[in-house]
């Protein structure tokens, strides 16, 4: 079973416009943590946000915000007034305590198109 | 800020030959580095994890006599694609645990191979 599920395969959207990326994850553990992390076309992963999961309090960084929901297995990434330079794969990620933490579950990703 | 490396960033190799991937965190130790494998336009899967002075634990389905690792340092770890085939071509990540933190890993820019 997947534990992480990027449902959206491609978004495209006009710059200045607000996006919402989403990711649903599964696990039995109570402790975990969930990341983002951004993949521009030189493949470099991008570290953007890592959450443990006692702490559900929504974060804001700049244009960046996060909404984690425990309730509904959750840590949805939005962008507010979108750029072209946003363009790239978007990861979510999970990590669990029963592995040590030593695995990434990565979700297939959320490749985010920005026009001008 | 941490610093992961990857050499080489690409490379075309012609089939049967082997290939060495170099990880090396370059301002800090790192216990435990992974390897991951991504091809074009799918996630990260974990192939291996690398732990210095130690054999390497790999994923269920990851043939570890064709892609062999070793961890001898700190701060190096190495991923050898023994008899490359056409189907090995990919990207490759590593990241590296920074073993004096608590959870802070950091991925390296990749390595692409090329198979022909």
């Amino acid at each position: 079973a997947q534990k992480v599920t990027q449902a959206q395969t491609e978004i495209s959207v006009v710059e200045k416009e607000d996006v919402t990326l989403d990711c649903v994850y599964e696990t039995r553990d109570t402790t975990y943590y969930l990341f983002w992390y951004k993949q521009p076309p030189s493949g470099e992963l991008v570290f953007l946000i890592r959450r443990n999961s006692f702490d559900e309090q929504n974060e804001i960084s700049g244009r960046y915000s996060w909404n984690f929901q425990k309730s509904t297995s959750s840590f949805n990434f939005t962008i507010t007034a979108s750029q072209v330079v946003d363009s790239a794969v978007y990861f979510c990620a999970l990590s669990e305590r029963g592995d040590n933490f030593n695995k990434f579950y990565f979700g297939s990703g959320t490749k985010l198109n920005v026009k001008p | 800020g941490a610093v992961v490396s990857q050499h080489p960033s690409w490379v075309i190799c012609k089939s049967g030959t082997s290939v060495k991937i170099e990880c090396r965190s370059l301002d800090f130790q790192a216990t435990t580095m992974f390897w991951y494998r991504q091809f074009p336009k799918q996630s990260l899967m974990l192939m291996a994890t690398s732990n210095e002075g130690s054999k390497a634990t790999y994923e269920q389905g990851v043939e570890k006599d064709k892609f062999l690792i070793n961890h001898a340092s700190l701060t190096l770890s190495t991923l050898t694609v023994t008899s490359a085939h056409p189907e090995d071509s990919s990207f490759y990540i590593c990241s590296a645990r920074d073993s004096g933190q608590v959870f802070r890993e950091f991925f390296g820019p990749g390595t692409r191979l090329t198979v022909l």
